[in-house]
């Protein structure tokens, strides 16, 4: 089947603009997570769903950053008022969470740069 | 909180040379160690992890609780295995089993 897919893959915005990145999980997978990945601080954690909820947003840099989930399947990520450490790209990834099967699959991310 | 560090940032090999990776991590409860690779222009995947005691592509990697470590071994790299490879974390039974990465390790291996 189909894995997950993010959209778009690269986008390029002013300094101060919102932007809207989307992630579609692999069917079926109810946990979902957004990671970015930035030259100055790898990999890092953003915020996790299990179906439409968010019990953990504890990787959210700033208020500037929001996320939600509809019908337990595509997760939106919005930054409003992109700033130009906003720049990196941004991962995806989705999981089964049935007790030990709990591997995350990634998607191939979205290249965002604020100029 | 926990921590996960990769020491090497680029490690350069010559095909069929051995390969380690080193992979140390700070947390006093029972965590998860995986090890995850990104080969040139391909998604973030799974290549293995502790729980599963398997060899995937001829790699292998140990959890030593007394170092705190999950060093990832292979005894004779190949060109294919050239990539970026992160050591993660994630906590047993917390509840997300959201991923810790440490900074990532670049393999070359040379012909």
């Amino acid at each position: 089947g189909a894995g997950v897919s993010q959209s778009p893959s690269n986008k390029v915005t002013e300094k101060g603009k919102d932007v809207e990145l989307r992630c579609d999980p692999i069917s079926g997978h109810t946990a979902l997570y957004w990671y970015r990945q930035s030259l100055g601080q790898g990999l890092e954690f953003l915020i996790y769903f299990q179906g439409n909820s968010a019990p953990d947003k504890s990787g959210l840099p700033s208020d500037r950053f929001s996320a939600e989930r509809t019908g337990g399947s595509v997760s939106t990520l919005t930054i409003q008022r992109t700033q130009q450490e906003d720049s990196a790209v941004y991962l995806c990834a989705s999981s089964s969470y049935r007790g030990r099967d709990n591997e995350q699959f990634f998607g191939p991310g979205t290249r965002l740069t604020v100029l | 909180a926990q921590r996960v560090t990769q020491p090497e940032k680029l490690l350069s090999v010559f095909k069929g040379a051995p390969v380690e990776l080193k992979c140390n991590y700070s947390y006093s409860g029972s965590p998860e160690l995986f090890w995850y690779v990104q080969y040139s222009r391909q998604r973030l995947q799974l290549l293995l992890r502790h729980i599963s005691r398997e060899s995937i592509k001829g790699f292998t990697a140990d959890l030593n609780k007394g170092e705190t470590s999950f060093h990832l071994k292979k005894p004779f790299a190949q060109e294919e295995d050239s990539a970026m490879y992160y050591c993660a974390l994630s906590l047993i039974k917390a509840a997300g089993n959201k991923l810790t990465f440490g900074g990532g390790t670049r393999v070359l291996v040379k012909p």
